[in-house]
């Protein structure tokens, strides 16, 4: 089974502050691995996902994730945030042989101040 | 191309009734999957339609259901509805691909009351 931790339920940031969001995950099978972005009463937003290959993903909206497998971490990281970027944000894994549901964390709600 | 769309958006219910949940997924995906998001458990994966057969369901009571009819749309049904059910109910549409090219409907707001 598979489990995903997101330390930091709120991180508060000054606007074009540098940021980072942590992930870490568990599991005993390979997984691909996913960040999500929710603003308020919508759905969810892909942001970047992780297949296979270079372990530094660069997803929209400025966002990059780095994958670190001893450390079964995916931190987001984006390095000017804007009052824009104030929403939720979940990390999430899915078993890559059976990729047919995300196991998601609890959320990092990201509030960027002017 | 249209995305995923989700109707209602918003729900209220009373205790006790039955509710039904639409999803008609991006054109030509024949998957479609739902979620339940609350702030006490965050998101959960109900369950997963392809080709209108239920591949995989998620640890929920046997009155959460759904279906899929031939065009892909679903449906996702609850009976005897609790408190508890009060959610936002994702849907996700994907080719085949499972997770990897899923997205994501807006979303209904049911609030049973």
């Amino acid at each position: 089974a598979q489990s995903v931790t997101q330390l930091d339920s709120q991180v508060p940031v000054f606007e074009e502050a540098p940021v980072e969001l942590r992930c870490n995950y568990s599991s005993s099978v390979s997984v691909y691995l996913f960040w999500y972005v929710q603003y308020p009463n919508q759905g969810l937003q892909l942001l970047l996902k992780y297949l296979s290959g270079s372990t530094l993903v660069k997803g929209i909206n400025g966002f990059e994730a780095e994958f670190n497998k001893s450390q079964t971490s995916f931190h987001l990281r984006k390095p000017s945030v804007h009052i824009s970027d104030t929403a939720e944000y979940f990390c999430a894994v899915s078993d890559m042989d059976s990729s047919y549901k995300l196991i998601f964390g609890s959320g990092t709600r990201l509030l960027v101040r002017p | 191309k249209a995305g995923v769309t989700q109707t209602p958006r918003y729900l209220i219910k009373t205790r006790g009734q039955q509710v039904t949940l639409s999803c008609s997924p991006i054109s030509g995906h024949r998957s479609v999957s739902w979620y339940q998001q609350t702030p006490g458990q965050g998101l959960q994966f109900l369950f997963e339609y392809f080709s209108e057969t239920q591949r995989n369901k998620g640890n929920f009571p046997g009155r959460f259901s759904g279906r899929q009819f031939s065009n892909s749309r679903s449906e996702m049904n609850v009976s005897t509805l609790e408190l508890g059910d009060s959610a936002l109910y994702l849907c996700a549409s994907s080719s085949g691909q499972g997770t990897i090219g899923a997205f994501f409907g807006q979303g209904t707001r049911l609030t049973v009351v």
